[in-house]
């Protein structure tokens, strides 16, 4: 089973709103990603937890704030957006967190649309 | 130059033809390469990894050449279902990964 969740599959949200992005995997990967994926691009590294630890932060603007709780799951908190934000976002997990690391699987995706 | 390149596309092709993608990349030191999948407003979804002996799966085809830095993937006996937008992704000393921009493959009957 190579399956990592997603809630909510859509979400419309207010510049002044806060929300926050779930993620889940029970594969016992210990390696988690959010991506952003604006329209006819491929997929842009937001962050990446290595065995539950930040290990790279792309420049994300603070707005985005991730967090993970335990090792199967990746919160993505939203605050103050602009439109320009909107996009699909993309939580991927893989089996290590090593460098060079091994083939990741994404999962469905939010749709976040920024009014 | 970009670190991973590849023809946008689109490439028409009939059902039942072979079809050919070609991915250059430009860090020599990088580790593992794969081929992605995505279909329009989907995930991307891993079609397969690539080594350097080459390797099969069914009617797709995956071949490396470290010397030129490049990969390649082959679909024989194009199905209508194999339309998609195929990424070539690279990995080197780091977690990421670096996604070609995509090419477009359009099967029609």
């Amino acid at each position: 089973d190579t399956e990592v969740t997603q809630t909510p599959k859509h979400l419309v949200m207010g510049m002044t709103n806060k929300k926050s992005l779930k993620c889940e995997q029970h594969m016992g990967h210990r390696a988690m990603y959010w991506y952003k994926q604006k329209a006819k691009k491929p997929p842009e590294l937001m962050f990446v937890y290595s065995y539950e630890k930040l290990s790279i932060n792309e420049s994300v603007p603070s707005r985005f704030s991730p967090e993970c709780p335990n090792s199967s799951l990746l919160n993505l908190h939203l605050h103050a957006l602009q439109p320009e934000d909107s996009a699909l976002y993309l939580c991927a997990s893989s089996p290590t967190g090593l460098a060079g690391t091994p083939e990741q699987y994404f999962g469905p995706g939010t749709r976040l649309t920024v009014t | 130059r970009k670190e991973v390149e590849q023809d946008p596309g689109p490439f028409n092709v009939p059902e039942g033809a072979t079809v050919a993608f070609n991915c250059t990349y430009s860090n020599s030191a990088s580790q593992s390469f794969f081929w992605y999948r995505q279909d329009c407003r989907k995930e991307p979804k891993l079609l397969m990894s690539v080594y350097s002996s080459g390797n099969e799966d069914g009617r797709f085809t995956a071949q490396l050449n470290r010397a030129s830095q490049y990969i390649s993937l082959l679909i024989r006996d194009s199905k209508l279902s194999d339309s998609a937008t195929y990424l070539c992704v690279v990995t080197y000393n780091t977690d990421k990964l670096i996604f070609g921009t995509g090419t477009r493959l359009q099967v029609f009957p």
